[in-house]
């Protein structure tokens, strides 16, 4: 059971947009601890796609946006793409349990 | 730029204790260990700072011990006790100072707790 809850899984066409949600409380994002993204991608380490809430590192495609309102937060997708096929996690810290936390991952297929 | 290897065993037995290593080259200021079940989310287990404090998961505090020795460029983690639920991915990953993600992330080791 993670601390941050993400739906299991989500799909579109090539071309649609994909919005993953992530659901916190008041002792993570609802306590204004920022919300960051990563998407690991078959076989591979987990790499930051979103930092501090909408912040791309260098290389991300602004295709990927990130946007946090009250306890939850969201990962949009625009213009999906085949390579896009990956699993995505968001994170954020936990002022109760003293710890980095992660939600349990959202898998993103491209019909 | 940082580069991060994790290595070490890939098979510990139940009730004994997991030891890994990461042998990293750059710098960065916080160190740490986060692991992934098999088709399962991610874990946060513990950072070491560059200065050698640490801080653990709540959960797996009482079985873990990281520590860095930055004359040979390495971290290791220990985790005592092991069970078949400690059988996971483990990665080393670094924070920077000031930020709360995981900005570069090692390949992983493969860690099978099994007799």
């Amino acid at each position: 059971q993670s601390v941050l809850t993400q739906p299991p899984s989500m799909s579109g066409a090539p071309g649609q947009r994909v919005t993953i949600s992530c659901t916190g409380s008041s002792s993570n994002i609802g306590a204004g601890y920022d919300v960051h993204w990563y998407q690991q991608l078959p076989g591979t380490a987990p790499k930051v796609l979103i930092s501090g809430d909408n912040n791309r590192p260098s290389g991300v495609p602004d295709r990927f946006s990130g946007s946090k309102s009250g306890t939850s937060a969201s990962l949009a997708i625009t213009g999906l793409q085949a390579e896009d096929e990956a699993d995505y996690y968001c994170q954020s810290y936990d002022s109760s349990l003293y710890a980095w936390v992660f939600g349990g991952g959202t898998k993103v297929t491209v019909l | 730029q940082v580069h991060l290897q994790e290595s070490g065993p890939g098979l510990v037995k139940p009730s004994e204790t997991l030891s890994l290593t990461c042998s990293f080259s750059g710098d960065s200021v916080y160190w740490n260990w986060i692991r992934q079940p098999a088709g399962k989310g991610l874990e946060w287990i513990g950072y070491v700072y560059y200065t050698g404090s640490t801080s653990y998961n709540p959960s797996l505090k009482s079985r873990v011990t990281i520590s860095i020795d930055s004359s040979k460029k390495q971290i290791s983690l220990k985790l005592t006790s092991v069970t078949a639920a400690d059988t996971a991915m483990y990665y080393c990953a670094t924070r920077i100072f000031g930020e709360y993600y995981f900005d570069t992330w090692g390949h992983g080791t493969l860690v099978t707790v099994s007799s």
